[in-house]
């Protein structure tokens, strides 16, 4: 069955220090990848995306991600992260063969000051 | 603006009842999906619709029913059916199937 993990349920960085989120999913053919961030209380907003093309795509608020075929990886990164940025963090992937897309079960983001 | 608008926002019923969630979208999207989360388990998806009048089971659709009667809204009704009804209720929509979805401000359910 196609699904995605977040390996790390809970991770806490410096304010200032770089920050890697990971993500994998099960292989599929042409998938679409997101990375998604949600506030308590909140919905969730896009990051970044990947469809195709440049496997290194930039997103708002300074984080970017790279789509590694080979280890079915989409990594997410920021090379200094801020207070602001303590919330929950989604992976999601969409398949061309499924009518909808799959989400991680998040990774939660605290900043130590 | 264009956006995603759910509501209520906070939403307390008696266990028993039937409560509807509304979610309405003026983004021109087809496709409209909600989603439910639970602490530590993500999103899981209860129903979805490509199109108006049509609309299909997720991972989770029991003890839940919706309707797709025109483009613009997608409500979600929680039935006494629903086992644990109480959770923090997500609608979302895009424009097709798999393109990057957006998403409501959610609403949370308290059945008591």
């Amino acid at each position: 069955a196609q699904s995605v993990t977040q390996p790390d349920i809970h991770i806490t960085v410096s304010e200032g220090a770089s920050l890697e989120l990971r993500c994998n999913y099960s292989y599929g053919a042409t998938p679409y990848l997101f990375w998604y961030v949600q506030s308590p209380g909140q919905g969730l907003q896009l990051l970044l995306k990947y469809f195709s093309g440049d496997t290194l795509v930039q997103g708002i608020k300074g984080f970017e991600a790279e789509f590694k075929r080979s280890q079915s990886s989409f990594n997410l990164r920021k090379p200094s992260v801020h207070w602001s940025d303590a919330a929950e963090y989604f992976c999601a992937v969409g398949y061309s063969s499924a009518s909808k897309i799959i989400f991680g079960s998040g990774t939660r983001l605290s900043i130590r000051p | 603006d264009g956006g995603i608008t759910q509501s209520p926002k906070y939403l307390f019923r008696k266990e028993g009842q039937n409560v509807t969630l509304s979610c309405e979208q003026n983004l021109n999207h087809d496709a409209m999906y909600w989603y439910r989360q639970d602490p530590g388990q993500g999103l899981r998806l209860i129903y979805y619709s490509q199109i108006v009048n049509d609309f299909q089971k997720g991972d989770i659709a029991e003890g839940y029913s919706v309707s797709r009667e025109k483009k613009e809204s997608f409500p979600l009704t929680v039935t006494s059916a629903q086992k644990n009804p109480t959770a923090f209720y997500l609608c979302a929509s895009s424009i097709m199937e798999n393109t990057e979805a957006f998403f409501g401000q959610g609403t949370r359910l308290t059945v008591v």
